[in-house]
């Protein structure tokens, strides 16, 4: 079955500090690969995309993710964090046009 | 550009009631889709449309009717609300590259 996971439910970082959130897949090929984020009571922001080309790919507020298809994983990355980024973080994949979303990690930034 | 635009925010049924989640895009995209958000589960498909006229079941459709009228708008009806239903959701709008969504509907069914 395809599928999408995020082994992380929450993860809790100190502003200034790095951060990593992974995001494996199981698809038959390649499918393209978002990361969206949504702030408390808000709707879903996209941060990136991946389609094809470079595997690591850049997106908005500093984050950035790299594709490894050896591992089938597409992890976000951001090398300091801010207290706006306390928020919580789906990956999101699609072989079509039928978005399959990971559970989602919550991400707290303590001061 | 408004983008992707549903409607009510928020919304209390009593069980056994029907209403229509509203949602409405601007951008002349043909596939649009209803999700449902609940804590732990991340975001469920509930119907998706690839074009006026063609709609189709997804992930946890039951309980949920949704037509295709018109490229722009795509209603999502609850015939007779269950507590079950009380959830986040959110309409997506997609072109060829990326997904947009809506600000969401907060339902609770009681």
């Amino acid at each position: 079955a395809q599928s999408v996971t995020q082994p992380d439910i929450h993860i809790t970082v100190s502003e200034g500090a790095s951060l990593e959130l992974r995001c494996n897949y199981s698809y038959g090929a390649t499918p393209y690969l978002f990361w969206y984020v949504q702030s408390p009571g808000q709707g879903l922001q996209l941060l990136l995309k991946y389609f094809s080309g470079d595997t690591l790919v850049q997106g908005i507020k500093g984050f950035e993710a790299e594709f490894k298809r050896s591992q089938s994983s597409f992890n976000l990355r951001k090398p300091s964090v801010h207290w706006s980024d306390a928020a919580e973080y789906f990956c999101a994949v699609t072989p079509d046009y039928k978005l399959s979303f990971g559970a989602g990690t919550t991400v707290t930034v303590r001061a | 550009n408004a983008g992707v635009t549903q409607t009510p925010k928020f919304q209390v049924l009593k069980t056994g009631q029907s209403m229509t989640l509203q949602c409405a895009q601007d951008m002349n995209h043909e596939y649009m889709s209803w999700y449902r958000q609940d804590p732990g589960m991340g975001l469920r498909l509930i119907h998706y449309s690839v074009g006026a006229g063609i709609t189709d079941q997804g992930e946890v459709p039951n309980g949920y009717n949704v037509s295709r009228s018109t490229t722009e708008d795509f209603p999502l009806r609850l015939l007779s609300a269950a507590p079950s239903q009380t959830s986040v959701y959110f309409c997506a709008s997609r072109g060829n590259s990326e997904a947009f969504f809506g600000q969401g509907t907060r339902l609770t069914v009681v």
